[in-house]
C-alpha cells in the first residue's frame, strides 16, 4: 500500500521556537495532504486541508498564523507550529489522498511536547 | 458542524466475545469509512461503504452501513489480542473532507 512517512516522531522544544514537520508520500503523489491532531485518547481533529500548489483551507478555530502549512509538491506536505506553547502540545498526524482513491493514507505522527 | 458520534466509548471484553461499535451522522453521509489505530499507532484504513443498507466482511469484522445513510457499525466476532486498539469511522458529506467520529477503545482480556 501507499506510504507516507512523517518526520520528526517526537520533539521537544522551548515555549517560543518553531517547529517543522515533515510529510512525504514515498510511493505515490497525494493530490490532497490532510493534517490532524490528536489529544491523547481522543480522536483525529481535522485542523486543515491543503492541496499541491494552492493555499491550505483551515477549520474553524484553527489559527493559520500559527499553523502554517504548505504543499509545494505532490509528495511533500509540510506543517510548522510557530511561535509554540505549551497548549499545542499534541499528537500531530498527516494524511495524503489520492485523487479518484477514498482511502487516506496516514503518516505515523509527530508527538510534539512544548516545555 | 457536522457530528460524528461513536458509542460505546470504551469497551473491555474477554478474549473470545463479539464487540460492535456504532458510528451516528447528524446528516446522510456519502460513504463512510472505517479505521483502526493501534495504540502508540497511526490510523490503518479497514474499509469503505458507499451504498444504503450495505455490508461487508473481512474474516471476523462485519461492517454495515445504515439504510438512511447515517450510521453505520463494526461488528468483531470472537475477538483477540490482536482487536486491541481504537476504532474510528470517518466521514464525508460530499467534500474531500474526512471528519472522524469519537472512536471506541477496545480492550481485549486474555
Amino acid at each position: 500500500g501507499a506510504v507516507v512517512s512523517q518526520h520528526p516522531s517526537r520533539v521537544i522544544c522551548k515555549s517560543g521556537t518553531s517547529v517543522k514537520i515533515e510529510c512525504r508520500s514515498l510511493d505515490f503523489q497525494a493530490t490532497t495532504m490532510f493534517w490532524y491532531r490528536q489529544f491523547p485518547k481522543k480522536s483525529l481533529m481535522l485542523m486543515a486541508t491543503s492541496n499541491e500548489g494552492s493555499k491550505a483551507t483551515y477549520e474553524q478555530g484553527v489559527e493559520k498564523d500559527k499553523f502554517l502549512i504548505n504543499h509545494a509538491s505532490l509528495t511533500l506536505s509540510t506543517l510548522t507550529v510557530t511561535s509554540a506553547h505549551p497548549e499545542d502540545s499534541s499528537f500531530y498526524i498527516c494524511s495524503g489522498g489520492i485523487a479518484g482513491n477514498e482511502k487516506l493514507f496516514f503518516g505515523s505522527g509527530t508527538q510534539l511536547s512544548v516545555l | 458542524g457536522q457530528q460524528v458520534m461513536q458509542i460505546p466509548q470504551y469497551q473491555h471484553v474477554q478474549e473470545g466475545e463479539d464487540f460492535t461499535t456504532y458510528c451516528n451522522s447528524s446528516t446522510t453521509l456519502s460513504n463512510i469509512q472505517w479505521y483502526k489505530q493501534r495504540p502508540g499507532g497511526h490510523p490503518v484504513f479497514l474499509i469503505q461503504l458507499v451504498k444504503s443498507g450495505e455490508v461487508k466482511k473481512q474474516k471476523r469484522l462485519t461492517f454495515q452501513f445504515g439504510e438512511a445513510k447515517k450510521n453505520s457499525s463494526l461488528h468483531i466476532t470472537a475477538t483477540q489480542t490482536t482487536d486491541v486498539g481504537t476504532y474510528f469511522c470517518a466521514v464525508t458529506s460530499g467534500t474531500y473532507k474526512y471528519i472522524f467520529g469519537t472512536g471506541t477503545r477496545l480492550k481485549v482480556l486474555a
